[in-house]
């Protein structure tokens, strides 16, 4: 089954250059989510997108700015970024609907390092 | 503050024993409570989830037990096998509504299970 991918797995930065995260959710799921993970801690929720609207909005800096695009897929950009901002970043997808019975479903993540 | 509050943060069991982590929550709008598996370096993975109107649900060597009244909840790994071992999220979801919902995950349980 197809699953979430995210674009690149791996990147390494310097402090205040700017990055860009991919995310392509499921195909068919409408819904695509944001996380941040630092080494030993649990998800953090960042951002969502529902039919390419932003839906809700966590503990994102506003260094961050993130859209979801007309295929659904959606990017996360970054800029400035900091020494803190390394981490594991995650995205997942769902489907939302009126049953409301989304499950998300995560990515493999991208390792984003800065140096 | 942790909404949803997850012990033990990490826990040695030997290999066919049983595993059991505990979650705890405050907000009765969670409509939905999923268990994620994680490996090092590796997205979370759904593992089980229940709904609140549900006591029990069982999938395979997994089970979540869950107690509406005290707002807890509590994954069982059965016969508990070295590739159990993984960090475990437990989760707690607001529902959307014609939005996108969101997860809120508990702090992790790092499960290792001896040989």
């Amino acid at each position: 089954a197809a699953g979430v991918i995210q674009s690149p797995r791996h990147l390494i930065k310097e402090k205040r250059e700017t990055a860009t995260l991919k995310c392509y959710p499921i195909p068919r799921h409408d819904t695509v989510y944001w996380y941040q993970q630092g080494p030993g801690q649990d998800p953090q929720f960042l951002i969502s997108f529902y039919e390419k609207m932003q839906s809700d909005k966590g503990s994102i800096p506003d260094r961050f700015s993130a859209q979801q695009f007309s295929d659904y897929h959606s990017e996360l950009n970054m800029s400035s970024l900091e020494l803190g901002d390394s981490a594991l970043y995650f995205c997942a997808s769902s489907t939302t609907g009126l049953k409301n019975t989304d499950t998300q479903y995560f990515g493999p993540g991208t390792r984003l390092t800065v140096l | 503050q942790q909404q949803v509050k997850q012990s033990p943060q990490s826990l040695i069991v030997q290999k066919g024993g049983i595993s059991i982590i505990n979650c705890a929550y405050e907000n009765t709008a969670f409509d939905y409570f999923p268990w994620y598996q994680q490996f090092p370096g590796k997205g979370p993975a759904l593992l089980i989830a229940i709904r609140p109107d549900v006591s029990e649900k069982k999938e395979g060597r997994f089970t979540i037990s869950f107690n509406k009244s005290a707002k807890q909840f509590s994954l069982h790994i059965m016969d508990s096998q070295p590739g159990d071992s993984a960090t475990y999220f437990c989760a707690a979801r607001f529902p959307g509504y014609s939005s996108a919902s969101k997860i809120i995950f508990g702090s992790g349980t790092r499960l290792s299970i001896r040989p």
